[in-house]
């Protein structure tokens, strides 16, 4: 069974430009959440997705961010127009019905120029 | 709400030495606690879990952790350390399960404690 699955692991971008940040998550799973680990700090939560539904998005900053975790495909965290507070590295993980326990992905970590 | 205090930034010790990392937590409600640890950019990786059975909660590489209600702590120890335990560790609380739904909702992170491990 693999494990969840972010792409890319390393993303470049200059001011203004868009990200976007991909998660498949584990066979089976059907929520994904999204976390933000900012340089030297913990991670801190942005939203959470069940299929085809936004659950809890209280941790996403109001404006450029979004998020969708459609019916097929992976879950996409999109940042438009993105600056360099954005630089972080973004984290995926996914957990079953029912269970509490989440599976972190490997990160996408971006960089803005 | 709930919240989660690791006391140590950083912690260092050397191989072959106990390890006790500290984290205290706040919250309502009985919540479940884990432990995860993070690799130098990598993932992050499940070391063990308290879900309100036994207070001691045994979890992978000889790391454990116990749980304690009158204290609101959930240390984790391992009785001798390896250089391959060198990564930051985060303690982390989740919420209560969101009532009528099918999952718990986000975890709420502690700042994390950077283990360095001499020979």
């Amino acid at each position: 069974n693999a494990g969840v699955m972010q792409n890319p692991r390393h993303l470049v971008r200059r001011r203004g430009q868009e990200a976007r940040l991909r998660c498949s998550p584990m066979k089976g799973h059907s929520h994904v959440y999204w976390y933000r680990q900012l340089p030297e700090e913990g991670l801190k939560f942005m939203v959470y997705l069940q299929k085809e539904n936004i659950i809890d998005e209280s941790g996403m900053p109001k404006e450029r961010f979004s998020a969708e975790f459609p019916k097929e495909g992976p879950s996409i965290l999109r940042i438009q127009q993105v600056v360099r507070g954005d630089s972080a590295a973004y984290f995926c993980a996914s957990s079953p019905p029912l269970q509490e326990t989440q599976y972190f992905g490997p990160g996408t970590r971006l960089l803005v120029l | 709400a709930q919240s989660v205090t690791q006391l140590d930034s950083h912690v260092s010790v050397s191989e072959g030495t106990p390890v006790l990392l500290r984290c205290n937590y706040s919250s309502s409600y009985s919540p479940s606690l884990f432990w995860y640890v993070q690799h130098p950019n990598k993932g992050l990786q499940l070391l063990l879990k308290y879900t309100s059975a036994a207070t001691l909660v045994k979890g992978i590489n000889g790391f454990e952790a116990e749980f304690k209600k009158s204290e609101t702590s959930f240390h984790l120890t391992k009785p001798s350390a390896h250089m391959s335990d060198a990564a930051e560790y985060f303690c982390v609380v989740s919420p209560q399960k969101i009532t009528g739904g099918t999952s718990y909702g986000k975890l709420t992170f502690g700042q994390g404690t950077i283990l360095t491990v001499h020979p």
